[in-house]
């Protein structure tokens, strides 16, 4: 299994307060990605990174923010967590430079539970 | 819109059945790919495939790209292969659309 670690792994909070989440991966994967799943819904991209630095928006990027200072870590951060920010947060990599087809594979993060009260 | 149809999204099944779910897909791909997530969350890489057919143990993928189609077959179903299912297209920029998965049960 690819070395994907989140933190923290539940969290409740209040609207209205900043929550980051961590994703740490020992792969040395060139892209991260940050996932919300949702009943009724597949998982959906917030955003994704493809190096340090580099990042981009997903199709559900509003209110959220990140991060990715070092090639291990991606943080997302909600700057002020409403109650329709309740999902369960998802953290996956993945590496197409590697010159074989299953490493395009996605592997995933045990998942973040978070709920705005 | 949903660019990845699954069906059936819900699947109940016999111990011992033949168990086929399957993907469609309205985007040009490079690759797809099926996810396993246990009762528990945590989800599993699967199969990724471009072409053609992959087999490993009782599990078999399958893709036609010109009908944009692909089936995820389990042979001799088992309690312990219940779970949600998802299928998942990798498009241009190595994003990934998924599909809402399907729920199976293997009933003893």
């Amino acid at each position: 299994d690819a070395g994907i670690t989140q933190s923290p792994r539940h969290k409740v909070t209040e609207t209205g307060t900043p929550v980051t989440l961590r994703c740490h991966q020992t792969e040395n994967h060139r892209y991260m990605y940050w996932y919300r799943q949702d009943p009724g819904h597949g998982l959906r991209l917030i955003h994704y990174s493809y190096g340090v630095k580099d990042t981009d928006k997903g199709e559900v990027s509003d209110g959220y923010s990140v991060s990715r200072s070092k090639t291990e870590d991606f943080l997302l951060t909600l700057e002020s967590a409403t109650s329709s920010q309740t999902s369960v947060y998802f953290c996956a990599i993945s590496d197409p430079t590697r010159g074989r087809v299953n490493y395009n594979e996605q592997f995933f993060g045990p998942g973040t539970r978070l709920t705005v009260l | 819109k949903n660019e990845v149809e699954q069906s059936p999204q819900n699947l109940t099944a016999q111990e011992g059945e033949f168990i086929t779910i399957n993907c469609s897909y309205s985007v040009g791909i490079s690759a797809l790919h099926w996810l396993q997530q246990h009762p528990g969350g945590g989800i599993v890489s699967l199969f990724m495939l471009s072409s053609g057919k992959k087999k490993h143990g009782r599990l078999i993928a399958t893709i036609n790209i010109q009908e944009k189609h692909s089936s995820l077959h389990i042979t001799a179903s088992h309690p312990r292969d219940s779970a949600v299912y998802i299928c998942a297209v990798r498009v241009t920029g190595n994003q990934f659309y998924f599909g809402t998965g399907t729920s199976l049960t293997v009933i003893p």
